[in-house]
């Protein structure tokens, strides 16, 4: 059974501060996936990511997959209140179903 | 183009009962997928459908079943309702079989 793990459980910062989460696994995926969700609504599709090594940035977020492609982190810099969420990452793999990670919640402070 | 849609948004039932959630993808997205969504369980996969057919399925009782018809909308049946069932329910659309997954709202079912 391939898992997903993502720390940190929680994150509470101040509005500006940088943060970065991150999604680990000893499975290895084809591709992954970053999602954030606001309560009551599903989860929004960030990003992406297929190659090992590879970063792609969105605005204040970077993105990063492992080169072993078993690992990724986000990165935000200088949060802001309308980032708060829960973060959430999801793997795949060839023929199998989307596995997902417990999420971090992060808020931030105004 | 319009995104996941998902209705109802919002059911309450009682301990017995079943129910029939529904869900219509991406227009030209084949693909949908059922994910349960709890607190203490996160994020689980319920089943995926791919131009009717069920794809794959996650580790869910007999009592979660699902169907897509041939213009891709999808339903969910829950039957015999129990405490634990209350959830977060997501459906989750993509172009092909295992894709880039676009949410919808989620139904939120209670159950009493």
């Amino acid at each position: 059974t391939q898992l997903l793990e993502q720390s940190p459980q929680f994150l509470s910062i101040q509005e500006g501060e940088n943060l970065t989460v991150y999604c680990n696994s000893s499975s290895v995926f084809s591709s992954l996936q970053w999602y954030r969700q606001e309560p009551g609504e599903g989860p929004v599709l960030l990003v992406t990511v297929v190659t090992g090594g590879e970063v792609k940035k969105l605005k204040r977020l970077t993105f990063q997959f492992g080169d072993a492609r078993k690992d990724s982190s986000l990165h935000i810099t200088a949060a802001q209140p309308g980032d708060t969420g829960l973060y959430l990452c999801a793997g795949a793999n060839y023929g199998q179903n989307f596995v997902f990670g417990p999420g971090t919640r992060l808020s931030v402070l105004p | 183009k319009a995104g996941v849609t998902q209705t109802p948004r919002y059911l309450i039932k009682t301990r017995g009962q079943q129910v029939t959630l529904s869900c219509s993808p991406i227009s030209g997205h084949r693909s949908v997928s059922w994910y349960q969504q709890t607190p203490g369980q996160g994020l689980q996969f319920l089943f995926e459908y791919f131009s009717e057919t069920q794809r794959n399925k996650g580790n869910f009782p007999g009592r979660f079943s699902g169907r897509q018809f041939s213009n891709s909308r999808s339903e969910m049946n829950v039957s015999t309702l129990e405490l634990g069932d209350s959830a977060l329910y997501l459906c989750a659309s993509s172009l092909a079989a295992r894709g880039e997954q676009f949410f919808g709202p989620g139904t939120r079912l209670t159950v009493l």
